[in-house]
């Protein structure tokens, strides 16, 4: 079955870096798109960034844009965020989520349980 | 960035009776290839979110039929039907026509 195993998570201070990785399985992952998606402690879902099934296209947030990067590695069955620049208010729960269908990236499912980032000083 | 904005914010349901969520956009979420991309979701506590419906009205597989979507345009409705314990939880809508995709506030949906 599909599985989405994230990890990385941890504290760090403001203004330092930080790289998630979601580990993929179930599925051939080289052919899907995948997104990640945060949430605030005990707040709502906030999109964060999506790439391609071959990591040609990629969308970000504007909370995140020109701080985070999202990629993959297809032969390693992974994504990654790399958070650069962190500050308090990106704290929060990191999910992982593939797109349902290979053709588009509009809607996606399942998602990993998520790995916790926490900035602080 | 499209905002969406979901009513009530909570809903305390009898167990058996219907509930129902609103959800609208601050655009029309009608894409330029005729599909809307407004989904729904729910998160259970401590779960991570789960996908039950997309581009309005489509059930997502495993999703049980009690679950419906509707709407057109800026204003879309999740129902469910009979509401059971197992639908204890937040629903979000979500909208995917415009990048940034975006989420609502959610709706928390309890047992009175």
């Amino acid at each position: 079955q599909v599985q989405l195993v994230e990890s990385g998570g941890g504290v760090v201070q403001p203004g330092r870096s930080l790289r998630l990785s979601c580990a993929a399985s179930g599925f051939t992952f080289s052919s899907y798109g995948m997104h990640w998606v945060r949430q605030a402690p005990g707040k709502g879902l906030e999109w964060v960034a999506v790439l391609s099934y071959d990591g040609s296209n990629e969308y970000y947030a504007d909370s995140v844009k020109g701080r985070f990067t999202i990629s993959r590695d297809n032969s390693k069955n992974t994504l990654y965020l790399q958070m650069d620049s962190l500050r308090v208010e990106d704290t929060a729960v990191y999910y992982c989520a593939k797109a349902v269908e290979v053709t588009t990236r509009r809607w996606f499912d399942p998602w990993g349980q998520g790995t916790l980032v926490t900035v602080s000083s | 960035d499209i905002v969406m904005t979901q009513t009530p914010l909570s809903s305390p349901v009898t167990l058996g009776q219907p509930a129902s969520i609103s959800c609208r956009s601050s655009q029309s979420l009608v894409h330029s290839d005729g599909n809307t991309y407004l989904s729904w979701l729910q998160q259970r506590p401590g779960q991570p979110p789960r996908l039950l419906i997309y581009k309005i009205s489509n059930r997502f597989s495993g999703v049980p039929d009690r679950f419906s979507g509707s709407g057109a345009g800026t204003d879309f409705t999740l129902k469910i039907s009979r509401v059971e314990a197992e639908d204890v939880g937040v629903y979000y809508c979500m909208q995917a026509t415009h990048f940034p995709l975006t989420f609502g506030g959610g709706t928390r949906v309890e047992i009175k």
